[in-house]
C-alpha cells in the first residue's frame, strides 16, 4: 500500500514553460514532504521541502504547493530549462527520520 | 567535496555470497539512513542510524540483512547468502540531526547478484 505516490511517470515540458509535478498521499501524520532531483548513476539530490503548516514554498524557479485537505502536493518550475530533465521523486517523513519516497516522475524538458 | 561517499560503485556477486557496502556520511552528521532502490520504483527505507546505535531498523527485509555504524561515523550495511532478488542499487544518506528534514544521499552502490 503506497502512501506516497506520483501517478504520472513521465511529463514532458517546452523550454521556457511550466513544469507542474504531482504528488498525492495517505497518511495525514507527515510533518514535511521534499522533493528530490534524480540524474542516472548519481544519487538523488534535494530540491525544497515544504512543512506540513505551510502552503507554500519558492526557492527561485522551483515553487512546492501543499494543499492538506487534499492530501496533494505539487511542484511548478518555471521556467522550465533541459537542465532540469531528471527523474523527480517526492517524500515524506515524520518523527520517525525515515522518508517515505514515491516512484518517481521522469520530466523532459526539450529545446 | 565533502558530500556523503559509498564504495564500492558497483558490486557484482554469486548467489549465496556475502557482501558488505560501506558508507561515509558527511561530517558532524549525526544521523544515518540506508535506503534501497529497485529498478522503476524510488527508495525504499531500510534502517536508520542515530550516533551509533539502530534507532530503526523496521525496514530491513529479513535477517539476512545487517548494518553497523561502530563509531557513529561510517556505517557498513552487510547482506547474508544473497539472492538474486536483493539485486538494486543501496543508497547511504546523512542529515545534520533526525529531525532536521533534508536528508543528503550519496552516489549509491549498484549490488547485481548473479
Amino acid at each position: 500500500d503506497q502512501q506516497v505516490k506520483q501517478n504520472s511517470p513521465s511529463l514532458s515540458v517546452q523550454e521556457g514553460r511550466i513544469s507542474i509535478l504531482n504528488c498525492d498521499y495517505t497518511n495525514s501524520m507527515f510533518d514535511y514532504f521534499l522533493w528530490y532531483k534524480k540524474y542516472p548513476a548519481e544519487g538523488p539530490t534535494f530540491l525544497i521541502s515544504i512543512s506540513s503548516i505551510k502552503d507554500k514554498n519558492e526557492d527561485g524557479r522551483f515553487t512546492v504547493f501543499l494543499n492538506k485537505s487534499a492530501k496533494h502536493l505539487s511542484l511548478h518550475i518555471v521556467p522550465s530549462q533541459p537542465g532540469d530533465s531528471a527523474v523527480y521523486f517526492c517524500a515524506a517523513g515524520g518523527s520517525q527520520g525515515n522518508l517515505i519516497f514515491g516512484k518517481g516522475t521522469k520530466l523532459s524538458v526539450k529545446p | 567535496g565533502a558530500g556523503v561517499s559509498q564504495t564500492p560503485s558497483n558490486k557484482v556477486t554469486e548467489k549465496g555470497k556475502y557482501v558488505e557496502l560501506r558508507c561515509d556520511p558527511i561530517s558532524g552528521h549525526t544521523a544515518l539512513y540506508w535506503y534501497r532502490q529497485s529498478l522503476g520504483q524510488g527508495p525504499e527505507f531500510l534502517i536508520y542510524f542515530q550516533g551509533t546505535g539502530a534507532a530503526d531498523d523496521s525496514g530491513l527485509p529479513n535477517d539476512r540483512f545487517f548494518a553497523v555504524r561502530p563509531e557513529g561515523s561510517v556505517s557498513t550495511l552487510k547482506i547474508q547468502r544473497t539472492e538474486r532478488g536483493d539485486s538494486a542499487v543501496y543508497l547511504c544518506a546523512s542529515s545534520l540531526r533526525p529531525d532536521y528534514n533534508e536528508q543528503f544521499f550519496g552516489p549509491g552502490t549498484r549490488l547485481t547478484v548473479l
